[in-house]
């Protein structure tokens, strides 16, 4: 089974820090995202990865920035967390490369709040 | 941005109804189709990949359909139980544009026992 791991079920920052969120898989999947879920807007595209180095902006890049140096790995960052950036973190991956019909496999969230 | 949307938005039943629900996406460009469920307090899962147009899939009490050329996919529970309360969420990809799935907001279904 595909785990998609992420490395905290819960934080609490402050307005103006700097949060890292990480997210691992180890089904050596080509591809992931970072969503953010808000109430009744669904899921939201941040950033996506399909290949180590290579990133993409989603529909809501504006205050975020992300890494990918190995493949198993994909960090989301808030570069100067806000109040607006509280919310539930999602990160996916899915085999395949360009326009996979594979799957996302999902971690279990990060709920961010941030003071 | 690409519009996917979900009708309803929430849905209400008694154990045993049968319900459905309805995703609509763009007719041009078609790709795929994704549904996944949510449970509360748990990560999405992937319920169905669809590619064809016509395709129909089933995974035990639930199944679905998909027109390409009018833009919408049917989710379908059968005899629903406590236990399939979540949110259904339908996500497209285009042929063109960027390599990645639009969400839509989702069905949250709550099963009466």
């Amino acid at each position: 089974d595909v785990k998609v791991t992420q490395s905290s079920r819960y934080l609490v920052k402050r307005t103006g820090e700097k949060v890292f969120l990480e997210c691992v898989q180890d089904m050596d999947h080509e591809n992931m995202f970072w969503y953010r879920q808000d109430p009744g807007l669904g899921l939201r595209l941040i950033y996506f990865s399909y290949d180590v180095k290579m990133k993409e902006k989603g529909d809501i890049p504006e205050g975020y920035s992300v890494s990918r140096e190995k493949k198993e790995r994909f960090s989301l960052i808030l570069e100067s967390a806000s109040t607006n950036q509280t919310s539930m973190y999602l990160c996916a991956s899915s085999e395949g490369t360009a326009y996979s019909n594979q799957p996302q496999h999902f971690g279990d969230g990060t709920r961010l709040s941030i003071l | 941005i690409l519009n996917v949307e979900q009708s309803p938005q929430s849905l209400h039943v008694q154990e045993g109804d049968s319900t459905n629900f309805t995703c609509s996406f763009p007719s041009s460009n078609f790709y795929a189709l994704h549904w996944y469920r949510w449970e509360t307090a748990k990560s999405p899962e992937a319920l169905f990949v669809m590619t064809l147009n016509g395709d129909e899939k089933k995974k035990g009490r639930i199944s679905a359909t998909l027109n390409t050329k009018e833009g919408y996919s049917y989710l379908y529970i059968k005899g629903s139980q406590p236990e399939d309360s979540a949110t259904y969420l339908c996500a497209f990809i285009s042929i063109t544009g960027r390599r990645a799935l639009t969400f839509g907001s989702g069905t949250r279904l709550q099963v009466q026992p």
